[in-house]
């Protein structure tokens, strides 16, 4: 079936670090990628998707590109701030829109000033 | 903006209660679904539905039903609430087409079972 897997953490990085948080995936046919955000005592946020191979996502400075050829979908971001302390989900999509998302364990990010 | 809530941030019920969790979203999104989050397990599928009175089970349906009587509305029903239910539920919802549409999430409520 399918499956996520990315890096559990915690990582910590020092404010402006270079931050990269590995996902990779198993999944059949084509799934779409999603990188969901949580904040402390908040719901899980959009951060950004592909939907199709080669794509890149990207939103408030972070990035991520779909590669089919090494079913990998990892989360970069130049220059990390306090303010991005949070969990990084990692998420496919099993099928069609209706069905629900596959997620990772999630990635817990401390950023020290 | 798409507006997720749900009825309870913090519940605390006794073993073998039935436990109801609401959730209700505001734009006329087709599909909606619950979620639960654990430590260590990420979120997992419980339940989805796809249209009023239609639903479909998760990854981990057991223990656990579902309402959709409007659009807007979807429930989660725990028929014999047991301490391994203790969790944060989170509910979401989408568009349904041909695209594939993001989950828009609610806050999420924290369960207890004692």
């Amino acid at each position: 079936g399918n499956s996520v897997t990315q890096m559990e953490g915690p990582v910590t990085l020092s404010e402006e670090a270079f931050l990269t948080i590995n996902c990779t995936y198993t999944a059949t046919g084509y799934p779409s990628l999603f990188w969901y955000v949580q904040y402390p005592g908040e719901g899980l946020q959009l951060l950004l998707k592909a939907t199709k191979a080669d794509d890149k996502g990207s939103n408030k400075g972070f990035e991520a590109t779909y590669r089919k050829e090494t079913t990998s979908f990892h989360l970069e971001k130049g220059s990390v701030q306090v303010s991005d302390s949070a969990v990084y989900f990692c998420a496919l999509n099993k099928g069609g829109g209706a069905d629900g998302l596959t997620f990772g364990k999630g990635t817990h990010l401390i950023i020290q000033p | 903006d798409v507006k997720v809530t749900q009825s309870s941030r913090y519940l605390v019920k006794r073993t073998g209660e039935k436990v109801f969790l609401e959730c209700v979203q505001d734009m006329d999104h087709e599909n909606m679904f619950w979620y639960r989050q654990d430590p260590g397990l990420g979120l997992r599928l419980i339940y989805f539905s796809y249209d009023v009175k239609m639903k479909e089970k998760g990854d981990i349906p057991e223990g656990y039903s579902v309402s959709r009587e409007k659009k807007e509305r979807f429930s989660l029903i725990l028929e014999s609430a047991s301490t391994n239910q203790t969790s944060m539920y989170l509910c979401a919802s989408s568009r349904s087409g041909g695209a594939v549409y993001e989950q828009y999430f609610g806050p999420g409520t924290r369960l207890t079972v004692t």
